[in-house]
């Protein structure tokens, strides 16, 4: 079974500073995928950003990078120059493939980050 | 359409009565998935859909939780008999196939039970 870890259940970063979420996570698995999904108070979920396991760099996508570290099952969040548009509820997931033909996300109890001008 | 829709938006329901949630996912897309996000939580898998056939249903609270997509296209959640704790947002996601890296989520049906 695939779990995933967030312990920080709010975060509070000045507007322009970089900010870091934490995510664990626990499978035994080989092969899987790390997302983080951003969730605005409007209830949609936005997919952010994405790390496989066999990849070798770190994933970027814009102001978003992902610091994966496998040995300590962690994928962090990286958000570099806060906007306060950023204020939101942040998810980890990972996509397991459930033996059924279907690759379901596990998702992490989210962080609720809080952009201050 | 240009992104996943979900209807309706908000429901409220009595406790003991009967709910369908539809989702219209992005056209062309082969997986459909349903998630259900509990109050303070991430959101949790409920089913999903390879065209009209459902493949996984081991998320399925209870047998009062129903999903369907007869057409491959359209979805439907129904759940029977609604109780208390089943109050919570109801998310639609779709991806090309079921091993797409990313999955295109709806906006949610928030569901209230009194």
């Amino acid at each position: 079974a695939q779990k995933i870890t967030q312990t920080q259940p709010g975060m509070f970063v000045q507007e322009k500073e970089a900010v870091t979420l934490d995510c664990t996570y626990d499978t035994s698995d080989q092969s899987y995928g790390l997302f983080w999904y951003k969730q605005p108070s409007s209830g949609e979920m936005i997919f952010l950003i994405y790390q496989g396991s066999y990849d070798e760099q770190n994933a970027t996508e814009g102001r978003y990078s992902l610091n994966f570290q496998k040995a300590r099952k962690s994928a962090n969040l990286v958000i570099s120059a806060s906007q306060l548009g950023d204020s939101a509820m942040y998810f980890c997931a990972m996509r397991a493939y459930s033996g059924a033909g279907s690759y379901q996300l596990t998702f992490g109890k989210g962080t609720k980050l809080s952009v201050i001008p | 359409g240009a992104g996943v829709s979900q209807s309706p938006r908000y429901k409220v329901a009595k406790r003991g009565q009967d709910v369908a949630l539809r989702c219209d996912p992005i056209s062309g897309h082969v997986s459909l998935f349903w998630y259900q996000q509990a109050l303070g939580q991430g959101p949790e898998f409920l089913t999903y859909f390879q065209n009209e056939a459902q493949l996984d249903k081991s998320g399925l609270p209870s047998d009062r939780f129903f999903a369907e997509r007869p057409e491959g296209s359209v979805s439907t959640l129904k759940i029977q008999r609604t109780q208390q704790e089943d109050s919570a947002v109801y998310l639609c996601a779709s991806s090309r196939r079921g091993d797409t890296r990313e999955q295109f989520f709806g906006p949610g049906t928030r569901l209230t039970v009194l």
